[in-house]
C-alpha cells in the first residue's frame, strides 16, 4: 500500500526564511505524489504534482518539491516565506484506486 | 475556487440521524472522490465513482453510503450518526478515473450532537 509520513506536526520560520517542509512515502509502484495547502474553514488546494516527468517540480506561490527516489522523500520548500503562506499542509500519494493517502499534515507557522 | 461545489457548508444534528451531503463535480470530470478530515483520524479516504459506478471504497463505515448520478453529481448519505461522525467532509472531482489531479470542494462542516 502507498503511504507518507510527514516529519513535524508543527514547523515556524520568521517572515522571509526558508521554507521545508519533509514529507516521506512509501509505494510498490512508482508514486504520483501531491502537496496541498488547506487555509483555515476552505477546502484543499493543489500545490504542486509530481508524475515522473521532472524530480523536480515547480508549483504555484513560489513552492517546489524535489522527488528523491534514494531517499524516498518529496520534501516542500519556499526560499522566503510570506505571512500568507501560514497554513496546514498536506503531501499525499496516489493509492488504490487513484484515492489520495494524505499525512497527517504539517501546520506552518509564519512569524514577523 | 476549484469549481467543485458542496451543500450545506454547515450542518447540526443528533445522534441517530441521517443527513445528506451533496456535491456537484467541476464540469466535465467524472470522478467524484469522498474525504472525511477529524482531528484524530486526518484526512481519509472513504469512496470514489466515476462515471455513476462505484470504483473503489476506503475507510468508508457500513452506516455511510454514497452514489453518483447521471448528471454526475454525487450525494453521500451518513446514517444512524454518532458523536464520532463529526468532522469535515470534502468531495474531491478529476476528470477521469486515474491519477489526474483531484480538485477539492470546500467542504461540509457536520457537528453531532
Amino acid at each position: 500500500a502507498q503511504s507518507v509520513t510527514q516529519l513535524g506536526s508543527h514547523v515556524s520560520v520568521s517572515e522571509g526564511a526558508l521554507v521545508l517542509l519533509r514529507c516521506n512515502y512509501s509505494s510498490s509502484v512508482p508514486p504520483y505524489l501531491f502537496w496541498y495547502v488547506q487555509y483555515p474553514n476552505q477546502g484543499l488546494q493543489l500545490l504542486l504534482k509530481y508524475t515522473s516527468a521532472a524530480t523536480l517540480v515547480k508549483g504555484i506561490n513560489g513552492f517546489e518539491a524535489e522527488f528523491k527516489k534514494s531517499e524516498t522523500s518529496f520534501h516542500l520548500t519556499k526560499p522566503s516565506a510570506h505571512m500568507s503562506d501560514a497554513a496546514e499542509y498536506f503531501c499525499a500519494v496516489s493509492g488504490s484506486g487513484y484515492a489520495l493517502n494524505f499525512g497527517k499534515g504539517t501546520s506552518l507557522l509564519v512569524t514577523p | 475556487d476549484s469549481g467543485v461545489t458542496q451543500t450545506p457548508k454547515h450542518l447540526i444534528t443528533a445522534t441517530g440521524q441521517r443527513v445528506t451531503l451533496r456535491c456537484s463535480p467541476r464540469s466535465g470530470d467524472l470522478s467524484v472522490y469522498w474525504y472525511q478530515q477529524s482531528l484524530d483520524q486526518g484526512l481519509q479516504f472513504l469512496i470514489q465513482y466515476y462515471n455513476g459506478e462505484e470504483r473503489a471504497k476506503g475507510n468508508i463505515l457500513e452506516r455511510f453510503s454514497a452514489q453518483q448520478f447521471p448528471d454526475l453529481h454525487s450525494e453521500l448519505n451518513l446514517s444512524s450518526l454518532e458523536l464520532g461522525d463529526s468532522a469535515l467532509y470534502f468531495c474531491a472531482s478529476s476528470s477521469g478515473g486515474g491519477r489526474e489531479t483531484q480538485y477539492f470542494g470546500p467542504g461540509t462542516r457536520l457537528l453531532v450532537l
